[in-house]
């Protein structure tokens, strides 16, 4: 199974500021998924990072406030914006390596304040 | 994809049986039913999967009826480990680009 990690862990960051998260796989994967997961509640799907071509974004969030970059087939990174407290969540990427299972990374824990 | 009913929580005491069930009256003949977990602070990982006969892996037993309107994740004894919300989860895997849609789950908590 793949081998995940995410950077950073966690962080605390100041409101308008913006934060970019590493996603960096141990092998080649051609789907990646950046999840959100806010305080209390499930895991939404953010958008879905292919190699080689745009992200596509789920409804309700847009590629200004979620800028996503797929350089290679082991690596992705997420931006979260112009941050306001509301975004305080946890960010997970994700791989979708067989072709039915997916394997998470252990999660961004983001503090805006 | 087609909609999951789970109950919120589920308590069991360490190293029984616990039986976690799943509804999904909705299901399409291409749905498959998947069930992943998330432990406290960590992402969530894979446990099974299946589409129409029961299926065991290291991990866990699925039990899907046969009407596969509901099916049942069974731990067949649990550990203070096995405590995590789990999450049953219906993907159309034909022509699907993968993503998961995640319900509330239910939480289950492992009592020594």
């Amino acid at each position: 199974s793949a081998v995940i990690s995410q950077k950073p862990s966690r962080d605390i960051c100041q409101r308008g500021t913006s934060l970019t998260i590493q996603c960096q796989v141990d092998s080649q994967v051609t789907m990646m998924f950046w999840y959100r997961q806010q305080p209390g509640q499930s895991l939404t799907l953010i958008a879905t990072a292919n190699q080689g071509s745009e992200a596509t974004y789920e409804s309700g969030f847009v590629i200004d406030k979620f800028p996503i970059s797929r350089p290679n087939l082991t690596f992705s990174t997420l931006t979260v914006s112009n941050m306001s407290p509301e975004d305080s969540s946890i960010y997970l990427c994700s791989v979708e390596e067989d072709p039915d299972t997916q394997y998470f990374g252990p999660g961004t824990r983001l503090t805006v304040l | 994809d087609a909609k999951t009913t789970q109950p919120n929580s589920m308590e069991s005491n360490e190293e029984e049986p616990v039986h976690l069930p799943c509804n999904h009256s909705t299901i399409s003949g291409t749905d498959y039913i998947h069930w992943y977990r998330q432990l406290p602070s960590q992402g969530p990982e894979y446990v099974i999967h299946g589409l129409t006969s029961n299926v065991n892996n290291r991990m866990a037993s699925l039990a899907i009826a046969e009407d596969r309107k509901s099916s049942t994740l069974i731990l067949h004894r649990a550990t203070l480990r096995d405590a995590a919300v789990y999450y049953c989860i219906l993907r159309d895997d034909w022509g699907s680009q993968g993503n998961l849609i995640f319900g509330k789950g239910t939480k289950l908590s492992v009592k020594p």
